[in-house]
């Protein structure tokens, strides 16, 4: 059983299209994020969501929008795709307290030509 | 930005100990440090977690300082399924509304 799922795991498309990807988590956690992570390889926070509500956003493009539908799901809708918007994507989800560990999902990678 | 500096890469010899070191001199009394590893192609996985006493899993082990400000992740045979890109982050207890901030971690190789 995979505890954290996204889908597509590759996603090639041309600017301007509007593109999802899909996330779900097993695990019972309260808390769920999405990274980008660039071809520099660095991973940044975008998106942070507790019990279905947004309570980090970082300074991301407003093309980007985040949706849960319930705590074990966060998708990641994104308007007017540009090429700069190529990474791979990961959802992540963690319990609020105490370790907190983060468990990841396998990463979407998504190119925009 | 990140909380902790680590060495950019570091090698090592197959089945050799590797010691991956990281500082983190602003932590405070309730950051737990975590350590995740990127394998290739793969998402972050986490290796190991500790707060103030030194920690075994089955995967690593975790060295903390006496006053907390660096810690050593421990591989005790690396293997070539180590080589991966590892990553120690500060996570406070009550982490409500803030997130992991991951910095660019220590690329290991590891030679065979």
């Amino acid at each position: 059983d995979t505890a954290v799922s996204q889908t597509p795991k590759y996603l090639v498309t041309q600017m301007g299209n509007d593109k999802s990807i899909k996330c779900e988590q097993n695990l019972g956690h309260d808390t769920m994020y999405w990274y980008k992570q660039d071809s520099k390889k660095f991973l940044k926070i975008m998106f942070s969501y507790n019990n279905k509500e947004l309570i980090i956003n970082e300074t991301v493009p407003n093309r980007f929008s985040p949706k849960s539908p319930d705590k074990a799901h966060l998708n990641l809708h994104i308007n007017s795709l540009e090429l700069g918007d190529s990474a791979v994507y990961f959802c992540a989800s963690s319990t609020t307290s105490g370790a907190n560990v983060l468990t990841f999902g396998a990463g979407s990678r998504l190119t925009v030509l | 930005d990140a909380k902790t500096t680590q060495p950019n890469s570091m090698e090592s010899n197959e089945e050799e100990p590797v010691h991956l070191p990281c500082n983190h001199s602003t932590i405070s009394g309730t950051d737990y440090i975590h350590w995740y590893r990127q394998l290739p192609s793969q998402g972050p996985e986490y290796v190991i977690h500790g707060l103030t006493s030194n920690v075994n899993n089955r995967m690593a082990s975790l060295a903390i300082a006496e006053d907390r400000k660096s810690s050593t992740l421990i591989l005790h045979r690396a293997t070539l399924r180590d080589a991966a890109v590892y990553y120690c982050i500060l996570r406070p207890w009550d982490n409500y509304g803030q997130n992991f901030v991951f910095g660019p971690g220590t690329r290991l190789s590891v030679l065979p």
